[in-house]
């Protein structure tokens, strides 16, 4: 089993409202991607996060931001909520870039109501 | 844009019949591909990468850069191969190193 953690499991929240979602990244790991899955699909990338830098962004609107801390744990925050963010939503933490390198956490499942 | 396409949802052999998953790819310039396979209440993990051309738990996977095709496959399944397997990208350089591009999904039945 990896150290990568991810808090909370899941949550119910209102459309509208603003979510925090955490991921501890696995000790020696200064890189931490986000994920979002939805229902039926593949994960689909966010950001990256490279020692307290982001590293590249997909397809996400900028009420989708993030941060790294100087001990390389992650907030991935989204504000003004819609239905459509109801999702699994997965961290992975690496020593680098190298995708081989990535080890998922559990996620965290996110409804939006 | 790059593309991850896995044309089957759902994908149900018998025990010891031969499995293939198919992949298919679209990407700009020298990509790497990988195969994640996702078992029940367990987390996303790497089962294999094109680079290493390795054989993880019975199965191979093939790069055909011709047909960008990155399939899947295994001679004799296992009821344990049961699982949902993904098929992904990422750039071997540039911005997209490091980021991952995932298809769809195939959902793997292995009957005894």
């Amino acid at each position: 089993e990896t150290g990568v953690t991810q808090s909370p499991t899941h949550l119910i929240k209102t459309r509208g409202q603003q979510v925090t979602l955490r991921c501890s990244s696995q000790s020696g790991h200064n890189t931490v991607s986000w994920y979002q899955q939805a229902l039926g699909q593949g994960p689909q990338f966010i950001f990256q996060y490279y020692r307290e830098e982001e590293n590249g962004r997909g397809n996400f609107p900028p009420r989708f931001s993030g941060l790294q801390f100087p001990n390389y744990s992650s907030e991935l925050n989204v504000n003004a909520l819609e239905l459509d963010d109801s999702a699994l939503y997965l961290c992975a933490s690496s020593p680098g870039l190298a995708v081989n390198e990535q080890y998922f956490g559990p996620g965290t499942r996110l409804t939006v109501t | 844009a790059q593309r991850v396409t896995q044309p089957e949802k759902l994908l149900s052999v018998f025990k010891g019949a031969p499995v293939e998953l198919k992949c298919n790819y679209s990407y700009s310039g020298s990509p790497e591909l990988f195969w994640y396979v996702q078992y029940s209440r367990q987390r996303l993990q790497l089962l294999l990468r094109h680079i290493s051309r390795e054989s993880i738990k019975g199965f191979t996977a093939d790069l055909n850069k011709g047909e960008t095709s990155f399939h899947l496959k295994k001679p004799f399944a296992q009821e344990e191969d049961s699982a949902m397997y993904y098929c992904a990208l990422s750039g071997l350089g540039g911005t997209s190193y490091g980021k991952l591009t995932f298809g769809q999904g195939t959902i793997l039945t292995v009957h005894p």
